[in-house]
């Protein structure tokens, strides 16, 4: 089945900081890869989100290729803020035995400091 | 303006009690999900509805009941609250796309207490 597996947290930066959160996947046929973001208190955002393999998506500084040869979407940010703090979850869309669902990785806390 | 609204969002309830949780979108999506979240933040589907009078069982077991009698609307019913109910709920809705990379929008969340 489809799975997603990316790394733990909670990742702690100080402001400014380069942001990588890992992301892979294990997927049949051409999945969409998705990142998602949920601030304290609220439900999940969309980020960004690469449909076919090499896509680039990109979204208020941050960017994931979709890389089918290492089967990653790996989550960058040049400079992270204060307010980038939130939990971040990658996540794939393909089809199942139950139709076209999303697949969560367990979510990855992100916490900058000043 | 499209969104989707979950109510209450903030329910603390005794054990025993019947409880349900409202989940509406004004997007027109025939596509409605329901997620528990467990303090560990991980998402488990336990409920999705394909469209009018719908509904299948997701990944995780659940007690709870759905139903989607209106395309908008997706009440999820727990007969019986018990503390293990305790949980972040969040409801999502798409629009169906035969390509795939559909996106799924989140409403607030309900985080339900039994006590």
């Amino acid at each position: 089945g489809n799975s997603v597996t990316q790394m733990e947290g909670p990742v702690t930066l100080s402001e400014e900081a380069f942001l990588t959160i890992n992301c892979t996947y294990t997927a049949t046929g051409y999945p969409s890869l998705f990142w998602y973001v949920q601030y304290p208190g609220e439900g999940l955002q969309l980020l960004l989100k690469a449909t076919k393999a090499d896509d680039k998506g990109s979204n208020k500084g941050f960017e994931a290729t979709y890389r089918k040869e290492t089967t990653s979407f790996h989550l960058e940010k040049g400079s992270v803020q204060v307010s980038d703090s939130a939990v971040y979850f990658c996540a794939l869309s393909g089809l199942t035995g139950g139709g076209n669902k999303l697949t969560f990785g367990t979510g990855t806390q992100l916490k900058v400091e000043l | 303006e499209a969104d989707i609204y979950q109510t209450p969002r903030y329910l603390v309830i005794g054990t025993g009690k019947k409880i349900t949780l409202e989940c509406s979108q004004t997007m027109g999506h025939d596509k409605m999900y329901w997620y528990q979240q467990d303090p560990g933040m991980e998402l488990h589907l336990i409920h999705y509805s394909y469209g009018v009078n719908s509904t299948e069982k997701g990944d995780l077991s659940s007690e709870s009941t759905v139903s989607r009698i209106r395309t908008e609307h997706f009440p999820l019913t727990l007969e019986s609250a018990r503390p293990s109910h305790t949980s972040q709920y969040l409801c999502a809705s798409s629009e169906y796309r035969l390509a795939g990379g559909e996106e799924q929008f989140f409403g607030p969340g309900t985080r339900l207490t039994v006590l």
